[in-house]
């Protein structure tokens, strides 16, 4: 079975850029969690989807990020403008339903 | 606010000998305890989980206790082999596996 697929797995951009990263989830899994991972940290929180609808983005700063998730499958977190305290790991995971989370490899985003 | 609190950064342990990871929580609504496991370059991947109504998991070589009382939970690893060396982070929810909150992680090395 295919695991959670991210691309790109690095990214260096300069502050005020935009960027996107793309989250292919295991086939099947109807729920998507976008977290982000400063270095030093456990993983946060951005987003979750069930399907292609949004159940939690509480602690997605909605100024600068979003997410989408079209057609229930793939999804996309785009950041823009970046800024320098955006430089973090940003990890996709994908369940079933509200069960055990398989996670991607991450993206690493670095802002100069 | 950290509601999942992980103080030790690190721990050596040598090969053979049990690894004990500690995590602290402060949310008492929170009812379900995981530990993800995470090496270098890759996402952290779910390792044992507990729910509140019990005050142990064990999953062979790993064992998670929980302390409700004192909001909290420790993974036991016995024996440790050197492939256990990889970061560990504790989380917990709140139903079931909604919303996911993550510690800071110790990174644990077993020395040959």
């Amino acid at each position: 079975e295919a695991g959670v697929a991210q691309s790109p797995r690095y990214k260096i951009i300069e502050k005020r850029q935009s960027v996107a990263f793309w989250c292919n989830p295991i086939s099947g899994h109807a729920t998507l969690y976008w977290y982000q991972q400063i270095l030093g940290q456990g993983p946060k929180l951005l987003i979750q989807f069930q399907n292609n609808g949004v159940v939690d983005d509480s602690q997605l700063p909605k100024d600068r990020f979003s997410a989408e998730r079209l057609k229930g499958v793939d999804s996309t977190l785009k950041i823009q403008p970046a800024k320098l305290e955006d430089s973090a790991v940003y990890l996709c995971a994908s369940s079933l339903s509200a069960d055990t989370q398989y996670f991607g490899p991450g993206t690493r985003l670095t802002v100069l | 606010d950290q509601q999942v609190k992980q103080n030790s950064p690190s721990l050596s342990v040598q090969e053979g000998r049990i690894s004990i990871l500690n995590c602290d929580y402060t949310n008492s609504m929170f009812d379900y305890f995981l530990w993800y496991k995470k090496y270098p370059a890759e996402g952290p991947t779910f390792l044992i989980s507990i729910s509140s109504i019990k005050d142990k998991n064990e999953d062979g070589r790993f064992t998670v206790f929980l302390n409700k009382s004192a909001k909290h939970l420790s993974l036991h690893i016995v024996p440790s082999q050197p492939g256990d060396s990889a970061v560990y982070f504790c989380a917990a929810s709140e139903g079931g596996y909604q919303k996911v909150t993550f510690g800071t992680g110790t990174k644990l090395q077993v020395i040959p």
